[in-house]
């Protein structure tokens, strides 16, 4: 299995660009996240889905957009590129049972907004 | 609003030593408190975790301490190597779709 696997690794946008960041898991997962972390501030949740075709914001939804069509795939969306988004950004997935609930991350992605 | 507080933010011993990191968090609803490690360039990987209903977990080297009654909990490290340096956070677990929230992270130098 490759686990959690995120692609480009790095990006660098103009302001005002768009771009999506690619998240693939082949563990079957149901369950699948969007971090980003900045510096101090640990991780944060972007957006989340427990299934295909469901989503939700989580803590810090503002300027990017997600959607679940397969249960391997969850692609996170950035419609306007603004340096406040610099940031590395991490996926997700994990499948909650009773006796775990471990979340696997991928390698993320280090996305600079000048 | 911080759900989840960590301290200290940055952590150095020597090789053998015993680092302390805590946490605190506000959220009852959290049911389960994993700790996760990040190399550098890596993405954080679990490393242990507990439930509330337990006040302590050993794994190897590596202990959680968990006081439910003050919203407390701690990782211990022992015999701290090199190898360890990375970067530590908590976290707090809750909802039905098992949101993650994290603490602010510890960065831990093990010196040899």
């Amino acid at each position: 299995n490759a686990g959690v696997t995120q692609t480009p690794k790095f990006q660098v946008l103009k302001t005002g660009q768009s771009m999506t960041l690619q998240c693939a898991q082949d563990m079957n997962h149901e369950y699948m996240s969007w971090y980003r972390q900045d510096p101090g501030m640990g991780l944060r949740l972007i957006h989340y889905s427990v299934g295909a075709g469901i989503t939700d914001q989580g803590e810090v939804p503002n300027g990017y957009n997600v959607s679940r069509s397969t249960t391997e795939d969850f692609p996170l969306r950035l419609l306007s590129a603004a340096p406040s988004q610099t940031s590395v950004y991490f996926c997700a997935s994990s499948y909650p049972s009773g006796r775990t609930d471990t979340q696997y991350f991928g390698p993320g992605t280090r996305l600079t907004v000048l | 609003q911080q759900q989840v507080k960590q301290s200290p933010q940055s952590l150095i011993v020597q090789k053998g030593g015993i680092p302390i990191i805590n946490c605190a968090y506000e959220n009852t609803a959290f049911d389960y408190f994993p700790w996760y490690q990040q190399f550098p360039g890596k993405g954080p990987a679990l490393l242990i975790a507990i439930r509330p209903d337990v006040s302590e977990k050993k794994e190897g080297r590596f202990t959680i301490s968990f006081n439910k009654s003050a919203k407390q909990f701690s990782l211990h490290i022992m015999d701290s190597q090199p190898g360890d340096s990375a970067t530590y956070f908590c976290a707090g677990l809750s909802g039905s779709a098992r949101q993650l929230t994290f603490g602010s992270g510890t960065q831990l130098t093990v010196l040899p």
